[in-house]
């Protein structure tokens, strides 16, 4: 199947600084990138559609100016996280689709972050 | 919220057992589904899926049947292995590229040896 990266895999930073997240699509062409947020013994929450080469969607509740989202390129779209607090802490997890020719979405193995 | 639950929070069983996970879907308008493995620590990873014009749909071990009329979708799991052990979510949303998937909560799959 086809292969999406995350970096970094784990980040821990203090109160206050600002994160970024990338995603890349290693062997397809990602129209569409979708990222998603994960609590501890939760399931997957939508945070955002990212479109290349337009602004994201976000999903109600989720602030924009915050979480800001990038997807300059057809394989690499880029979350930042800014002023972290301790409650974004989370796992942040992107999917890919619309490779191969079918809607099949393909996931990262997710960004673990902490912030102190 | 979310539109897709699951009926059970966890599933025990015994290696070499079957085991049947079920997801219960709100949103009749969905049409593809999919259900996918997450081991600690890691993305969500693709097992199998289904679409809506079909009722049952058959991987290597593993079969998903899709019941449109009581919005209910099942994973069934043949000769249950102590790696199937993980939370398993079923995700539904609309055959249309660059629509985004709505998962449920998770079932946690442990498999006893």
């Amino acid at each position: 199947g086809a292969v999406v990266s995350q970096h970094p895999s784990r980040v821990i930073c203090k109160s206050g600084t600002s994160v970024k997240i990338e995603c890349r699509s290693l062997d397809f062409q990602a129209t569409t990138m979708f990222w998603y947020r994960q609590f501890p013994k939760q399931s997957l929450m939508l945070m955002a559609t990212s479109n290349e080469g337009s602004k994201a969607t976000y999903e109600q509740g989720v602030e924009k100016d915050k979480f800001l989202i990038n997807h300059a390129s057809l394989t690499l779209s880029t979350l930042t996280v800014t002023s972290a607090h301790p409650e974004d802490s989370s796992f942040y997890i992107c999917s890919a689709g619309g490779g191969q020719g079918t809607d099949t979405q393909y996931f990262g193995p997710g960004t673990r972050l902490t912030v102190l | 919220g979310e539109s897709v639950g699951l009926h059970l929070p966890t599933l025990s069983v015994q290696e070499g057992d079957n085991s049947i996970i079920n997801c219960a879907y709100s949103n009749s308008a969905s049409d593809y589904f999919i259900w996918y493995k997450q081991e600690s620590g890691k993305g969500p990873q693709f097992i199998i899926d289904i679409r809506s014009n079909m009722d049952k749909r058959q991987g290597q071990r593993v079969t998903v049947l899709l019941n449109k009329t009581v919005k209910h979708l099942s994973l069934q799991i043949a000769a249950t292995q102590p790696g199937d052990s993980a939370v398993y979510f079923c995700a539904e949303t609309l055959n249309q590229a660059g629509t985004a998937l709505i998962f449920g909560k998770g079932t946690t799959l442990s498999v006893s040896s």
